[in-house]
């Protein structure tokens, strides 16, 4: 069973741009969740997707937005990039009431 | 609100010796909880969770985990360890609890290095 793949590995991108980052679940899953994890501040919440509608997120700026398609894969947009988006963005996805599984992530670099 | 306590942000071991890596919780329900690990550039692994099934809860590699509730803990055990075991380890509540559909919360993390 293939696991959950995110792409772009990296990204570099300047201040006001914007990122797309990419991620498809396990196959069966129907959510799927985005997490930030910035140094020096953990792992935080970002977006719940399940079955196409956005059911959860956490305190971010609506800058960060994302949409989750019909085959269930998803979408995290960032818009008007900061210094401070850096960090590794991490996708899970989920059966109904499982646990979630992570991808290896996408790794933002803002300069 | 849920939130985990990770009480060590840096534990070594040598190899063969016991791992203890501790977690405290604080839910006002009864909680789904689990462990995580991360290895160098890598996403989460799953490693155990609890769901009010058993209050000792066997996972992958080796590493258990005992529910208590009235010391509100979570902590992760592990007989002997493996150089491999070297890595990041979260202790997750999920959010809101008794649905693993929920957000999870993260505690801060344990670095784990295990010394040859």
């Amino acid at each position: 069973e293939a696991g959950v793949t995110q792409s772009p590995t990296h990204l570099i991108k300047t201040r006001g741009q914007q990122a797309t980052l990419r991620c498809s679940p396990i196959s069966g899953h129907t959510s799927v969740y985005w997490y930030q994890q910035a140094l020096g501040l953990g792992l935080q919440f970002l977006l719940w997707y399940e079955e196409g509608e956005e059911r959860n997120r956490g305190n971010f700026p609506p800058r960060f937005s994302g949409r989750q398609f019909p085959n269930y894969s998803s979408e995290l947009n960032v818009n008007a990039l900061e210094l401070e988006d850096s960090a590794l963005y991490l996708c899970a996805s989920s059966r109904s009431n499982q646990p979630q599984h992570f991808g290896d992530g996408t790794r933002l670099s803002i300069l | 609100a849920q939130s985990v306590t990770q009480l060590d942000s840096h534990v070594s071991v040598s190899e063969g010796t016991p791992v203890l890596l501790r977690c405290n919780y604080s839910s006002s329900y009864s909680p789904s909880l689990f462990w995580y690990v991360q290895h160098p550039n890598k996403g989460l692994q799953l490693l155990l969770k609890y769901t009010s099934a058993a209050t000792l809860v066997k996972g992958i590699n080796g590493f258990e985990a005992e529910f208590k509730k009235s010391e509100t803990s979570f902590h992760l055990t592990k007989p002997s360890a493996h150089m491999s075991d070297a890595a990041e380890y979260f202790c997750v509540v999920s959010d809101p609890p008794r649905n693993q559909g929920g957000k999870l919360i993260f505690g801060q993390g344990t670095e784990l290095s295990v010394k040859p």
